[in-house]
């Protein structure tokens, strides 16, 4: 399996406060990506990065940012939570363009 | 606008059957597809992938078809085992490069012994 580690695994938090989640590889991978999975929806990308400090939108990037400081760190803040926000987020890696991205075991947000 | 489609949100199975999930597609500029499996509280893993300069794909039970004039691509698992029971989901590649993958909304497959 592809070291991919997210952080944290679970999280409740309520309208309008931060929440930043962690995703950490130990792969060495260039790109990384964060997905949000809803019912109907499937993955939909949020924001990617294709290496330190270069970072991108996705189709779904309102309402988030991206920080990657460390080839090893890709961080996704929702800068003010809302309730429809409420998602499970993946983490995903890959070591060029068309090479298989690897995702992590997600992280389950509920914004009251 | 969904460019990749999976229109049956559910499939269920008897073990040693054969199962498929279908697929559409919007977008001709596609030019590889692939599929992903995800098991409850898991994340998605990687499972087959078709270019499409090819029809076919093989991987032992598993097999992917694509059919270019139709924009569309199945995946077949022969014969069936209840461990096959998760969430399917096709995808493609966005132009402009970076890997950006379009996800279909999935398709839940139940294998019943």
């Amino acid at each position: 399996d592809a070291g991919i580690t997210q952080s944290p695994r679970h999280k409740v938090t309520e309208t309008g406060t931060p929440v930043t989640l962690r995703c950490h590889q130990t792969e060495n991978h260039r790109y990384m990506y964060w997905y949000r999975q809803d019912p109907g929806h499937g993955l939909r990308l949020i924001h990617y990065s294709y290496g330190v400090k270069d970072t991108d939108k996705g189709e779904v990037s309102d309402g988030y940012s991206v920080s990657r400081s460390k080839t090893e760190d890709f961080l996704l803040t929702l800068e003010s939570a809302t309730s429809s926000q409420t998602s499970v987020y993946f983490c995903a890696i890959s070591g060029g363009a068309l090479e298989t991205q690897y995702f992590g075991p997600g992280t389950r947000l509920l914004v009251l | 606008d969904q460019q990749v489609k999976q229109n049956s949100p559910s499939l269920s199975v008897q073990e040693g059957r054969i199962s498929i999930l279908n697929c559409d597609y919007t977008n001709s500029m596609f030019d590889y597809f692939l599929w992903y499996k995800k098991y409850p509280a898991e994340g998605p893993t990687f499972l087959i992938s078709i270019s499409s300069i090819k029809d076919k794909n093989e991987d032992g039970r598993f097999t992917v078809f694509l059919n270019k004039s139709a924009k569309h691509l199945s995946l077949h698992i022969v014969p069936s085992q209840p461990g096959d029971s998760a969430v399917y989901f096709c995808a493609a590649p966005l132009s402009g490069g970076y890997n950006k993958l379009i996800f279909g909304a999935g398709t839940r497959l139940a294998v019943h012994p």
